[in-house]
């Protein structure tokens, strides 16, 4: 499959704790995208890492990218109960965006 | 302006009935798509037009008929949809008209559908 996928989890945190959560996909990349859903609304990106980069921050966030494991992870730092949504990290194959499973995340007031 | 906006919001139909979902972006970008996302489960690709032309077409039902009138509007129509077609359907755009791997895409807030 061409499509990202992350390891399919929820996550229950407390406030100010970190989040992370994984992706592995099984062909090579150009780059890799994260996006966010909050309760079954649209999606919105946070982050794009490219397949030269190693690591990315914007924010909160830190994405980093292991070509070598076709791996990549989303670390969100000091979480908070705004944080509280699905992940999905998505991926260009076959002219269209394929998205993984997602990770769903709760963060706890 | 970098909001995709989506009408409507919620909409409760018929396996009879004829209904269209609306899609409006207002960034110039030129390539739109439509998603299915079922609960729980990412979205699903179903179409996508670039430079206001059907370019993919994820072998949807023909119940399920795309039209992009102009480049800022792309319209979902439906017709004698059954009760799986029931999820939420996301419009997106983006820059690229080619679908570049560097493009994002951003994301309307949906309009959740309900077939009874």
């Amino acid at each position: 499959s061409q499509q990202g996928e992350e390891d399919p989890q929820a996550l229950s945190i407390q406030e100010g704790e970190n989040a992370t959560m994984n992706c592995s996909y099984k062909t090579s990349i150009n780059n890799l995208q994260w996006y966010r859903q909050n309760s079954g609304r649209g999606l919105v990106h946070l982050i794009l890492i490219r397949s030269n980069e190693r690591e990315k921050h914007s924010g909160r966030l830190r994405v980093t990218l292991d070509t070598s494991k076709k791996s990549s992870s989303l670390l969100i730092t000091a979480s908070r109960a705004a944080d509280t949504a699905s992940y999905f990290c998505a991926r260009y194959g076959n002219n269209r965006l394929a998205f993984g499973k997602g990770n769903q995340v709760v963060v706890i007031p | 302006d970098t909001e995709v906006t989506q009408t409507p919001k919620h909409l409760v139909m018929g396996m009879t009935n004829k209904k269209s979902l609306k899609c409006e972006q207002h960034m110039g970008h030129r390539a739109m798509y439509w998603y299915k996302q079922k609960a729980k489960k990412p979205p699903e690709l179903m179409f996508v037009y670039s430079y206001e032309k059907l370019s993919i077409n994820e072998s949807v039902p023909s119940r399920f008929s795309p039209e992009c009138p102009n480049s800022s509007l792309l319209n979902l129509h439906l017709h004698a949809l059954q009760p799986e077609d029931s999820a939420l359907y996301l419009c997106a755009s983006s820059q690229g008209a080619g679908i570049s791997y560097t493009d994002t895409q951003y994301f309307g807030p949906g309009t959740r559908l309900t077939v009874l």
